[in-house]
């Protein structure tokens, strides 16, 4: 059965350091989307991308963040200047068209610490 | 904005019982509802996914209903076992037209051996 894999699955970083965390989505989806959960907190909403463009981010998706799909199978997410607050694990997901209607299909996330 | 609330926020069963789990949702205006399991440390287990012309949706010992109107949704557990403990989410999309999934607080569940 398809899956969204992500890379790296823990990745540790200096603060002030730029992180490229990556996300290959299920074939043939069209929707991406970032999510992050800091530890004993709720899974947040980050960023939707379709269309190679940015459909809706939220207040915590600020310049320091950037989404990517550089080649048509990956998908990134750049944190251009870690801080210690960034520490969390971060969920890629990607669903097929017709978002709204279908299922989010979740990667087994990234757990990113800043030190 | 759309608020997810999931009741309790931890219950601890023993073995055999049947159980409940609450989610709430302050928009009635959603696309889906889908319940995760997350283990400590780990990702998200789809469980199931009710769209909204939906009313319920069941896999193996798992039951989750819909009531749009009310804005309530439950996650039902058939003879509970000590492999169900984990972190159980609710998650809604399609409030105010966004496709983007909001969580819910999820409740922690342990089942006792």
């Amino acid at each position: 059965e398809p899956e969204v894999t992500q890379t790296p699955s823990h990745q540790v970083t200096q603060m002030g350091q730029e992180v490229i965390l990556r996300c290959v989505p299920i074939s043939n989806h069209l929707y991406f989307y970032w999510y992050r959960q800091i530890l004993g907190q709720k899974v947040e909403f980050l960023v939707s991308f379709y269309n190679n463009e940015i459909s809706e981010k939220s207040e915590i998706f600020d310049d320091q963040f950037s989404v990517e799909r550089p080649d048509g199978s990956n998908f990134t997410l750049k944190i251009r200047s870690t801080k210690l607050e960034d520490s969390a694990m971060y969920f890629c997901a990607s669903a097929p068209g017709l978002a709204g209607l279908e299922e989010q299909y979740f990667g087994p996330g990234t757990r990113l610490t800043v030190t | 904005k759309q608020e997810v609330t999931q009741i309790p926020a931890a219950l601890s069963v023993p073995e055999g019982e049947n159980l409940v789990l609450n989610c709430s949702f302050t928009d009635s205006a959603i696309y889906n509802l889908q319940w995760f399991r997350q283990d400590p440390g780990k990702g998200l287990t789809s469980l199931l996914l009710i769209q909204s012309s939906q009313r319920e949706q069941t896999s193996g010992r798992l039951n989750a209903s819909l009531d749009k109107s009310s804005g309530r949704s439950t996650l039902y557990i058939a003879a509970s076992q000590p492999g169900d403990s984990a972190t159980y989410l609710c998650a809604v999309s399609g409030a105010s037209g966004t496709y983007k999934y909001i969580f819910g607080t999820g409740t922690r569940l342990k089942v006792l051996a």
